[in-house]
């Protein structure tokens, strides 16, 4: 089947850690984005990557890292440097800029 | 840079009535997409509906249809006959398509409404 999956479903971090959440589709598309989702809140982009080897900063990309080095896979990184990191993140991709995002299951990351 | 704007928190319904979801955004930009999502307690993010900037037509699927209005530059959804699986948060959201662009591809969300329906 075709889709998006996202690893794992929980994380635990200790502060001051760095973590890296998976992100995998085997949709073939060339699009793929992270947003980060607070309690109740909407969907905040923090990365989006057009095509493979390119990636642009979205709203709140201050304390993460990205890389696409596969058309497949665009993982997080989450770094000590983010403040305020528990949250609920999801990974989306598109084919074109025109076609709607297919969006994974998404990752709960608590600090402890 | 292009914003979303969700003005309704909560909005509540009774089963089998209408309900209408209110978005609005703010872009310079002529040709781009606008989205409704659904995202149940499940958290998983459901496509409900697009529409194309370029085309007057409002979209519709079964229940669902939109009211677009690009001066205006709103984005309403209405719901009619509503369901209780209906129940969730609704999200809008702006890609932008301007291939010329530094935001080309980027895909904005609102803050979201959060639908009950009452049986």
């Amino acid at each position: 089947d075709g889709g998006i999956t996202q690893s794992p479903k929980y994380l635990f971090r200790k502060e001051g850690q760095n973590v890296t959440l998976s992100c995998e589709q085997n949709l073939n598309h060339d699009a793929m984005y992270w947003y980060r989702q607070d309690p109740g809140q909407g969907l905040r982009l923090i990365y989006y990557s057009q095509i493979v080897n390119d990636f642009q900063k979205g709203d709140i990309a201050e304390g993460y890292s990205v890389s696409r080095e596969k058309k497949e896979s665009f993982p997080l990184t989450v770094t000590s440097a983010q403040k305020n990191p528990t949250a609920f993140y999801l990974c989306a991709s598109s084919q074109q800029a025109y076609t709607e995002a297919f969006f994974g299951q998404g990752t709960r990351l608590t600090v402890v | 840079a292009q914003t979303v704007t969700q003005s309704q928190p909560e909005m509540s319904v009774q089963e089998a009535e209408t309900v209408t979801l209110s978005c609005t955004y703010d872009t310079s930009e002529s040709d781009y997409y606008l989205f409704w999502y659904k995202q149940p307690p499940s958290r998983q993010m459901i496509l409900v509906i697009r529409q194309e900037a370029y085309k007057q037509q409002n979209a519709t699927e079964n229940r669902f249809s939109v009211n677009f209005q690009k001066a205006a530059k709103s984005f309403s959804l209405k719901i009619s006959d509503s369901q209780l699986g209906d129940a969730a948060m609704y999200f809008c959201a702006y890609r932008s398509t301007n291939a010329g662009g530094t935001s080309y591809g980027k895909l904005t969300f609102g803050q979201g409404t959060i639908l009950t329906v009452h049986p």
